[in-house]
């Protein structure tokens, strides 16, 4: 089993649609989580932390579910721009940041 | 200002040459790492330094040599590589480098080896 997992895709989506991505993660102790987003040919750029209390920033929304060992990423009223690849990541130990083989949006007109 | 940059955007090189890639960061970042990432794969791990030492070694071979030669400056040394170290190599920096820190990436190095 791998150590951080994600739904490759792609997911193909109208503008204007809600769309949901989870991670599952195998280590019960790790300690941080992050949505990142990575354009073609370019770095990965943080999107957002993920927290036990779930957070928010405009039309995305982030959750960690510790029991079931898994995050969200929920994207409502999809852009065109949002079209990426989105990686989770994930803190298992100390400074070691494992990222997940990345989900790719495509937003269609 | 959540700046970290590289130099150079893209390098080709041979298997017998020397180069090195840069890295800078002025955040004030103590940890600061380098990630090696395929074509449609995530960044995976290479080394971290965290206070200007190196603390992690994902077991990558010694072609590849690492140099911190100050909290803001990273550079990874190439010495007789193969066509399949072609990547694009990433730096990112963080706070501290503990288990909460929040890692930003560097715009990367497009690497080929011919």
């Amino acid at each position: 089993r791998k150590e951080v997992e994600q739904d490759p895709g792609p997911f193909n989506v109208p503008e204007g649609a809600t769309v949901a991505f989870n991670c599952t993660y195998s280590n019960s102790a790790s300690q941080s989580f992050f949505w990142y987003r990575q354009d073609c040919r370019k770095e990965p750029k943080l999107l957002m932390s993920v927290y036990s209390s779930g957070n928010e920033d405009g039309r995305f929304t982030a959750q960690l579910n510790r029991a079931s060992q898994y995050i969200s990423l929920l994207i409502r009223d999809s852009k065109l721009s949002d079209s990426a690849t989105y990686l989770c990541a994930v803190n298992l130990a100390g400074n070691m940041l494992t990222f997940g083989g990345g989900t790719r949006l495509m937003v269609k007109p | 200002d959540t700046e970290v940059t590289q130099t150079p955007k893209h390098l080709v090189m041979g298997m017998t040459n020397k180069k090195s890639l840069k890295c800078e960061q002025h955040m004030g970042h103590r940890a600061m790492y380098w990630y090696k990432q395929k074509a449609k794969k995530p960044p995976e791990l290479m080394f971290v330094y965290s206070y200007e030492k190196l603390s992690i070694n994902e077991s990558v071979p010694s072609r590849f040599s690492p140099e911190c030669p100050n909290s803001s400056l990273l550079n990874l040394h190439l010495h007789a590589l193969q066509p399949e170290d072609s990547a694009l190599y990433l730096c990112a920096s963080s706070q501290e480098g503990g288990g909460m820190d929040t890692q930003y990436f560097g715009p990367g190095t497009r690497l080929t080896v011919l």
